[in-house]
């Protein structure tokens, strides 16, 4: 069956380190989409994708970047970890405009 | 760009009572607007959705309603069940056309 999963699912690390969380999804989806959910703060965006190539920042970017080298796979990288990163990432996908996000099972990072 | 306001952050009814979770945005090109349940430890998940040109939608104990003038939207839930208990996040579709940007989400408790 179909479906979009991510790993690690759980992950420490330490402050400074570059970590590198894996999405992965076999929908042929276009669109891919990486969230960080906080108490209090919902789901906020952070990089997005309509396609091979295509990157786009969201709301909470920085410290984070993507790259998408196939339809299947958006690795969100945090470059120098830091406290403040620790959270839950979701990754989610997308058929196209307007329709219905899938979100992957999510990854908890803490970065002590 | 887009920004989505959600209330209230937290709602306590008996089983058999109605729930009502009310959203607005502030971005009037924005024409999609999902609903997603999250449960505790899980990934979110997709309910119901409305688009623009559609005022009211019902799918058998839930219903969502758009005001465009108003830019708010609502859900409705009806007899609600102790199984309905979860966090809700609403959703309008961003600026960029297909980027999601949600409200911080409502914890519904729903006692028995």
């Amino acid at each position: 069956d179909a479906e979009i999963t991510q790993s690690p699912r759980h992950k420490i690390t330490e402050t400074g380190r570059q970590v590198t969380l894996a999405c992965h999804q076999t929908w042929n989806h276009n669109n891919m989409f990486w969230y960080r959910q906080d108490l209090g703060h919902g789901l906020r965006l952070i990089h997005y994708s309509y396609g091979v190539q295509d990157t786009n920042k969201g709301e909470v970017s920085d410290g984070y970047s993507v790259s998408r080298s196939n339809t299947e796979d958006l690795p969100l990288t945090l470059e120098s970890a830091a406290s403040s990163q620790t959270s839950v990432y979701f990754c989610a996908s997308q058929l196209g405009m307007g329709t219905e996000q899938f979100f992957g099972p999510g990854t908890r990072l803490t970065v002590l | 760009g887009e920004n989505v306001e959600q209330h209230p952050s937290t709602l306590s009814v008996q089983e058999g009572d109605s729930a009502v979770i009310k959203c607005t945005y502030s971005d009037s090109a924005s024409n999609y607007f999902p609903w997603y349940k999250q449960e505790l430890g899980k990934r979110p998940q997709l309910i119901i959705d409305i688009r623009s040109n559609v005022g009211e939608k019902k799918d058998q104990r839930i219903a969502v309603t758009l005001n465009k003038t108003a830019k708010h939207f609502s859900l409705h839930i009806t007899e609600t069940q102790p199984e309905d208990s979860a966090v809700y996040f609403c959703a309008a579709m961003g600026q960029a056309g297909t980027a999601l940007i949600f409200g911080k989400g409502t914890t519904l408790s729903v006692s028995s």
